[in-house]
């Protein structure tokens, strides 16, 4: 069974940092593209970044670029988001995805949400 | 910067028939934008319907269906039921691995 369950979310200090984690299970993880989407309280969904199977190939949205790293350890089923110098805006629930042979997003995780107050 | 636009909300009678679209500010959204329809329901994560425009994911009801509909993408839910009361996410690829998520349209089943 596919499984993705993401981690590391909580409260953070404006200009902070928090890194999201995401364990991949069920899958050979290497063979994938995997992305980070973000869903803020009442609001739709917002493809953050992408990353290619061996982490070679990198995107991101312009509201997140320099500030949100992206990266995974394929030995490890993990994917990752470094998030620094925080704003309120990143205030959000946010979601990793797997690009799969059924479609852009065919596994979702759960989401970890993320706080961004003082 | 490319804008996909859904009906906010939709509201449509169990057992009826409701038509979702998904539109491309760039123009005529074609095979080659292989729309992704996404459900999510109050509390969860967005759950994959449909992919590449028309394929059904192994676990979605035989009454949704995802076609090209004049300019747009589509998404038809046929004898609607109380459970398909959701939020409808599409996503459109718009050149190599980018993509552009739609606002999203609230269905009430009502």
């Amino acid at each position: 069974e596919v499984q993705l369950v993401e981690s590391g979310g909580g409260l953070g200090q404006p200009g902070g940092s928090l890194r999201l984690s995401c364990a991949a299970s069920g899958f050979t993880f290497s063979s994938y593209n995997m992305n980070w989407v973000r869903q803020a309280p009442g609001k739709g969904l917002e493809w953050l970044s992408y990353i290619s199977s061996d982490g070679t190939t990198i995107y991101y949205v312009d509201s997140v670029k320099g500030r949100f790293t992206i990266s995974r350890d394929n030995a490890k089923n993990s994917l990752y988001l470094l998030m620094n110098s925080l704003r309120a805006e990143d205030t959000a629930t946010y979601y990793c995805t797997r690009w799969g042979s059924t479609g852009w997003g065919d596994y979702w995780g759960q989401g970890t949400q993320v706080t961004v107050s003082s | 910067q490319t804008v996909v636009t859904q009906e906010p909300s939709l509201t449509v009678s169990p057992g009826g028939t409701v038509t979702l679209t998904c539109a491309s500010s760039t123009g005529e959204v074609t095979i080659a934008n292989s729309a992704n329809w996404f459900q999510q329901k109050p509390g969860q994560a967005p759950r994959s319907l449909i992919h590449s425009t028309s394929t059904k994911q192994s676990w979605t009801p035989a009454r949704f269906s995802g076609s090209l509909l004049g300019d747009k993408a589509a998404l038809t839910l046929s004898n609607v039921q109380p459970e398909d009361e959701a939020d409808y996410y599409c996503l459109l690829y718009i050149g190599g691995v980018q993509v552009v998520l739609g606002g999203g349209t609230k269905l009430t089943v009502l």
